[in-house]
């Protein structure tokens, strides 16, 4: 099993909603990840996780908290939105955190979400 | 600090044509670099990787080869298809930016039949 899951696929939701993205893996591993993507643009990192522990924040605003429960999930809970929020969401894994020839990461199909 | 560059595209060629998208890097070490693919409403998929000088990866019909002496990690497929139409991302991953994974800023490949 190769995959990364990510549910829901598509998610609309207004400004004072709050909602979850979630992602499950079971390629045991250690390291996960999540990306915003904007159109016509890189993916750009939001938050790494290792061995279940937060180990990079990129600055990223209080109204997106990620959680690991276990190290097969990641979630992205979402709290007061903004329209400039709206973009493809993407979950990763990669084998470890630690050493940079394990670092292919490995993507889900993404959450594409719109704040309104 | 670590960086990837690659061509600008669009890039529209005719099927069964030469594909090359070129790729250029900036970083301290020995980084691993990759070309991520991604289809039209899809995630990314990893394409090919090489973690080391002159190793080359290759897959589905595609090939790059980690040039140390250039810094580059062109993408070439010999002969493209319709179902080859995606944006595609050269990546780089080292120790000196913390194993983050660094994209290029894509390049969209379109495929006329």
């Amino acid at each position: 099993d190769t995959e990364v899951t990510q549910t829901p696929k598509h998610l609309v939701m207004g400004m004072t909603n709050k909602k979850s993205l979630k992602c499950e893996q079971h390629m045991g591993h250690r390291a996960m990840y999540w990306y915003k993507q904007k159109a016509k643009k890189p993916p750009e990192l939001m938050f790494v996780y290792s061995y279940e522990k937060l180990s990079i924040n990129e600055s990223v605003p209080s109204r997106f908290s990620p959680e690991c429960p276990n190290s097969s999930l990641l979630n992205l809970h979402l709290h007061a939105l903004q329209p400039e929020d709206s973009a493809l969401y993407l979950c990763a894994s990669s084998q470890d955190w630690s050493g940079a020839e394990n670092t292919e990461a490995f993507f889900g199909q993404g959450t594409r979400l719109t704040v309104v | 600090g670590n960086s990837v560059t690659q061509m600008e595209g669009p890039v529209t060629l005719s099927e069964e044509a030469f594909l090359t998208i070129n790729c250029t890097y900036t970083a301290t070490g020995y980084p691993s670099l990759f070309w991520y693919v991604q289809y039209p409403g899809e995630g990314l998929q990893l394409l090919l990787k090489a973690t080391k000088a002159d190793d080359k990866g290759s897959n589905k019909g595609f090939e790059a080869t980690y040039r140390k002496e250039t810094t580059s990690f062109h993408l070439e497929k010999g002969s493209v298809q319709v179902s080859d139409s995606a944006v595609y991302f050269c990546a780089l991953s080292s120790y000196s930016s913390a194993s983050k994974i660094i994209f290029g800023s894509g390049t969209r490949l379109s495929i006329r039949p």
